[in-house]
């Protein structure tokens, strides 16, 4: 078990489905991290959040939708995806202003159907 | 921008070999990190071992090394005495500083250990 926990670890969703996937971590750091990591690609930085507040968004469809509600937690609110939305999601946590990099979760992977 | 760069999509090695993998990076800060991670089939994201650009040594971490040449911009892993439970998706990665710590990653080497 790591110090990042995800769930769920799969789900397979329709294109007019809501959703929602959820990061914790009780590390005591102060940042939080999505990522997409789709097939034969780099893992893609989605958003950043630092000490609960979203400081990077890197040109997300709306379609997903971050939530921050504590520096434990970590949400991505999904709905009305597209089949190429469908990759391995991962979480990760860090103590911010760090070179210690980061911890990850063991991903969600999702399937859009 | 930063960028990474992992030439080797795939490496095989036969176990209890070493392998090195490859990984350039291109940054104009004067301070950053270089780290490698391990992703098994699981998809688990595994911290392997990290080089500061002002650490003089080599990093290591067990039967991990990490050959920096920072003039030539490169952060090899070098994998020794490969066994069977190597073999995974390894990806180098480099820090940006700023009020959070955020990670560039390139593409990643697949390396499957032969018995």
């Amino acid at each position: 078990e790591t110090g990042v926990t995800q769930t769920p670890r799969h789900l397979v969703m329709g294109m007019t489905n809501k959703k929602s996937l959820k990061c914790e971590q009780h590390l005591g750091h102060n940042a939080m991290y999505w990522y997409k990591q789709s097939a034969k690609k780099p893992l893609e930085l989605m958003f950043v959040y630092s000490l609960e507040e979203r400081v990077e968004n890197n040109s997300v469809p709306s379609r997903f939708s971050p939530e921050c509600p504590n520096s434990s937690h970590l949400f991505l609110h999904l709905h009305t995806l597209q089949p190429e939305d469908s990759a391995l999601y991962l979480c990760a946590s860090s103590p911010g202003d760090s070179n210690y990099g980061y911890t990850f979760g063991s991903g969600t992977r999702l399937t859009v159907v | 921008a930063q960028k990474i760069t992992q030439t080797q999509p795939g490496m095989f090695v036969q176990e209890k070999e070493a392998v090195t993998l490859d990984c350039t990076y291109d940054t104009s800060d004067q301070s950053y990190g270089l780290f490698w991670y391990k992703q098994p089939s699981s998809g688990e994201m595994i911290f392997l071992i990290y080089q500061g650009s002002y650490d003089e040594q080599n990093a290591t971490e067990g039967r991990y090394s990490l050959n920096f040449q920072k003039a030539r911009k490169s952060a090899n892993l070098v994998i020794s005495a490969s066994q069977l439970g190597d073999s995974a998706m390894y990806f180098c990665a480099n820090s940006l500083r700023g009020g959070y710590n955020k990670l560039i990653f390139g593409a990643g080497t697949r390396l499957a250990v032969h018995p």
